[in-house]
Parts: C-alpha cells; structure tokens; sequence
C-alpha cells in the first residue's frame, strides 16, 4: 500500500510565523503535489514536484514556496503566516509512467493562523 | 489554464435511488478524467477515471460518461447506499494521466438517507 504521512494534523501558527508542512512518501513516486482545500472550492494545486530538486507553480503559489531535497519528502513552506492561509493543506503523490495517474494524498494537515 | 465546473454542489438522495454528477471542462485538450471520493475527515481517493479515447466506463454500481464534443463527463451511481455518501470530486488534466497536473471542479457532497 502507498503511504503518504504528512508529519502535522493539526497546527496552530500566529501570524507572520513562518510555517513548515512536511510530507514522505514510501513509494518511489516521482510526482508530488500540494493541494489546498477549503469548504466550496474544492482542492487547488498551489506547488508540484516532478523530481528532486524541481519545483513548478500550481494555480495559487502566492505565499507559498516548496523544497524537494529527497524523492521522498515534499515540503510546503509559509514564509510569513497569513490568517487567510488557514486551511486543509493535503500533500499526494504519483508514479511518473504508470498505468493510471492516481494521486495518493496523505491525511492532511489543518493548520489555523491567529 | 484548464477550469472545471461541477453540479450540483449538493445532492440528497434515498437509498437505492440513483445519483448524477456533472462536471464542464474548458480545454479541450484535457484527455485524462479523474473522480475522487472523500469521506468525512479521510482522504481523498480514486473510484474510477476516463481517458478520452473511451465514451464510457463503468465498475460495478459506479459509471463515468464522457462527451468530448461538449466538454463533459458525468458520474452516475446506481443503487445508491449510505456508505456512498461522501464529497466527490471531479477533475480534469492534460497529459495522459501519469505525468500531468489535474484541476479539480469545487466537490459535490453527496447524502444517502436511509
């Protein structure tokens, strides 16, 4: 089974903190992905990965930045904690080359700023 | 970029009634057409995807329709059951699925009532 552990359910940040949101996946997958989701708007990609070290914008990266030192670990970084940041951060993954392009997301990570 | 519309935001039905939900894409180019459930408080997760070479799929009480003429697909579920209620999400991408950035319409919650 493919694991994806993002290492925060839930977070407390003030703002202007800066913030760190850490995923790992088991499974060898060379996409990455961090997914925003709020109640009405769905799921909105903000960062992805396709390899170590490479990083492309998703459709909302304002105020986000990302870091994929290892193939495994994809992480989000808040630089500077907005309130209007508050939400479900979901990481997911998928095998570059596969059969399907299922994304396997992780459990999420609620993060809320004071 | 791509953009996904998806109705209705909110479906009830009774047990073993069917359940209908559309989504609208833009790009034409879009060829890989994902549907993700969500539990309440779990992750998202795959239930069945259409490429557009098909017009139609179906996995046991679950079917998605694609007409790429006018840029929509559907997902019908028959004999619906309590443990069917969830968020659905559609999404849309280009690039065949494995390699590919997707753009999710804003989720249906579906409610079975027994």
């Amino acid at each position: 089974d493919v694991k994806v552990t993002q290492s925060s359910r839930y977070l407390v940040k003030r703002t202007g903190e800066k913030v760190f949101l850490e995923c790992v996946q088991d499974m060898d997958h060379e996409n990455m992905f961090w997914y925003r989701q709020d109640p009405g708007l769905g799921l909105r990609l903000i960062y992805f990965s396709y390899d170590v070290k490479m990083k492309e914008k998703g459709d909302i990266p304002e105020g986000y930045s990302v870091s994929r030192e290892k193939k495994e670990r994809f992480s989000l970084i808040l630089e500077s904690a907005s309130t209007n940041q508050t939400s479900m951060y979901l990481c997911a993954s998928s095998l570059l080359g596969g059969l399907t392009g299922e994304l396997f997301f992780g459990e999420g990570s609620r993060l809320t700023v004071l | 970029g791509e953009n996904v519309e998806q109705h209705p935001s909110t479906l009830s039905v009774q047990e073993g009634d069917s359940a209908v939900i559309k989504c609208t894409y833009s790009d034409s180019a879009s060829n890989y057409f994902p549907w993700y459930k969500q539990e309440l408080g779990k992750r998202p997760q795959l239930i069945i995807d259409i490429r557009s070479n098909v017009g139609e799929k179906k996995d046991q009480r679950i079917a998605v329709t694609l007409n790429k003429t006018a840029k929509h697909f559907s997902l019908h579920i028959t004999e619906t059951q309590p443990e069917d209620s969830a968020v659905y999400f559609c999404a849309a991408s280009i690039g065949g699925g494995s390699n590919y950035k997707l753009t999710f319409g804003k989720g249906t919650l579906l409610t079975v009532n027994p």
